[in-house]
């Protein structure tokens, strides 16, 4: 059973659409994250939110938003995609934000930008 | 140290060989200190949470050890085998709510 899965694996779209990309993690974490990998490879964290109340929101564009229905789902909106949209997408979950908790990571969505 | 800094930034070693590599952070608001490993093509899988100044973590032939006040861990590999070839990554934590801000990586490759 998949701990965390994310849809799509890859995304190849155009300048100016708009798209989502969905995780679920069926561990029953309150905590769920969304993470970049830069073009220097870096994980950098986007969002996070703790049983579907947004937590961290980090400078990202207003055009990428993310939304959790529940606390298994937390999917992500990219309105108006630019090329520098491009990257690997990775979505984790833990139990809770706390000391001890480590991250439980997707395989990633990798989104391309033509 | 204002970041997550990893050294290097790769190595090779012979199977066989064992070997260690660093993690530097922040020192100042110390709450929590990750180790992951990544392998090619697959999803970053934890190793160690590390909390306490002393900390020393063990894995199977893989280990760690924590100094919060100078901020610094380092990650040890003994007998190294292939399959520990990965990107081991560092992330450092400043709170209960923070982020999990990580290094580059320390990219490992083992030959037989």
């Amino acid at each position: 059973d998949t701990a965390v899965s994310q849809t799509p694996k890859y995304l190849v779209t155009q300048m100016g659409n708009d798209k989502s990309i969905k995780c679920e993690q069926n561990l029953g974490h309150d905590t769920m994250y969304w993470y970049k990998q830069d073009s220097k490879k870096f994980l950098k964290i986007m969002f996070s939110y703790n049983n579907k109340e947004l937590i961290i929101n980090e400078t990202v564009p207003n055009r990428f938003s993310p939304k959790s229905p529940d606390k298994a789902h937390l999917n992500l909106h990219i309105n108006s995609l630019e090329l520098g949209d491009s990257a690997v997408y990775f979505c984790a979950s833990s139990p809770s934000p706390g000391q001890f908790e480590e991250q439980y990571f997707g395989p990633g969505t990798r989104l391309t930008v033509t | 140290i204002l970041n997550v800094e990893q050294s290097p930034q790769s190595l090779h070693v012979q199977e066989g060989d064992s070997t260690n590599f660093t993690c530097s952070f922040p020192s100042s608001n110390f709450y929590a200190l990750h180790w992951y490993r990544w392998e090619t093509a697959k999803s970053p899988e934890a190793l160690f949470v590390m909390t306490l100044n002393g900390d020393e973590k063990k894995k199977g032939r893989i280990s760690a050890t924590l100094n919060t006040k100078e901020g610094y861990s380092y990650l040890y590999i003994k007998g190294s085998q292939p399959e520990d070839s990965a990107t081991y990554l560092c992330a450092h934590k400043t709170d209960s709510w923070g982020k999990l801000q990580f290094g580059a990586g320390t990219q490992v490759v083992v030959t037989p």
